[in-house]
């Protein structure tokens, strides 16, 4: 069975610094993995996708992550953080193929100080 | 761009009473799903639907739950005899196919008294 863990249930940081959220994942088989955010009162927005190809996925937002096999990470940066980047991040798993049923990690809290 | 659409955003139920989440997914997607994600803990799976049948459902999701396409836009999740551990946020979403990325509704709140 697959799953996810998110280092760091709140993380604050100024604004214009280096936005780093961690995801670990735990796969059987090759993953496919996602981060998802979620604006106040809002539902998940996928942020970007990595599906076997480019190591390094560029998403939205000026958002990007790094599929590291050997450290079964894939963690979520922005070089700098904007005020509306404030929102809950999730980062998730699937098996490749199926009927994508995706496990969602806890989510990390970004809090963007001014 | 098309959105998942669900209804309604708050709904407030007494333990016992049966309620039904509606959604709208997007129009050419084929695989819709359930999830829920209760205050403070993370989105869980319950349920995904394909070909108007359930493709695979978790443990969440018991003989309380029903899942419904009843017409070519719709879909429906039904909780027959609502629980208070049943109040969670309710979220819908649809994928073109098995290997795109999900697209979530902004969810039904549902509170149970």
């Amino acid at each position: 069975a697959q799953s996810v863990t998110q280092l760091g249930s709140h993380v604050s940081v100024s604004e214009g610094a280096l936005v780093l959220l961690r995801c670990n994942y735990s796969s059987s088989v090759p993953p496919y993995l996602f981060w998802y955010v979620q604006y106040p009162n809002q539902g998940l927005q996928l942020l970007l996708k990595y599906t076997s190809a480019a190591t390094l996925v560029k998403g939205i937002n000026g958002f990007e992550a790094e599929f590291k096999k050997s450290e079964t990470s894939f963690h979520l940066t922005k070089p700098s953080a904007h005020m509306s980047d404030a929102a809950e991040y999730f980062c998730a798993v699937s098996d490749q193929g199926g009927y994508q049923k995706v496990t969602f990690g806890t989510g990390t809290k970004l809090q963007v100080i001014p | 761009e098309p959105e998942v659409t669900q209804t309604p955003s708050h709904q407030v139920t007494q333990m016992g009473q049966e309620v039904i989440l509606r959604c709208v997914p997007i129009s050419n997607h084929l695989y819709f799903y359930w999830y829920r994600q209760i205050l403070g803990q993370k989105v869980e799976f319950l349920v995904s639907f394909y070909n108007n049948e359930i493709s695979e459902k978790s443990e969440i999701f018991d003989d309380q739950f029903s899942v419904e396409r009843p017409d070519g836009s719709n879909f429906t999740l039904k909780i027959r005899s609502t629980k208070l551990e049943d109040s969670a946020m309710y979220f819908c979403a649809s994928s073109v196919r098995d290997n795109s990325p999900l697209h979530f509704g902004n969810g039904t709140r549902l509170t149970v008294t």
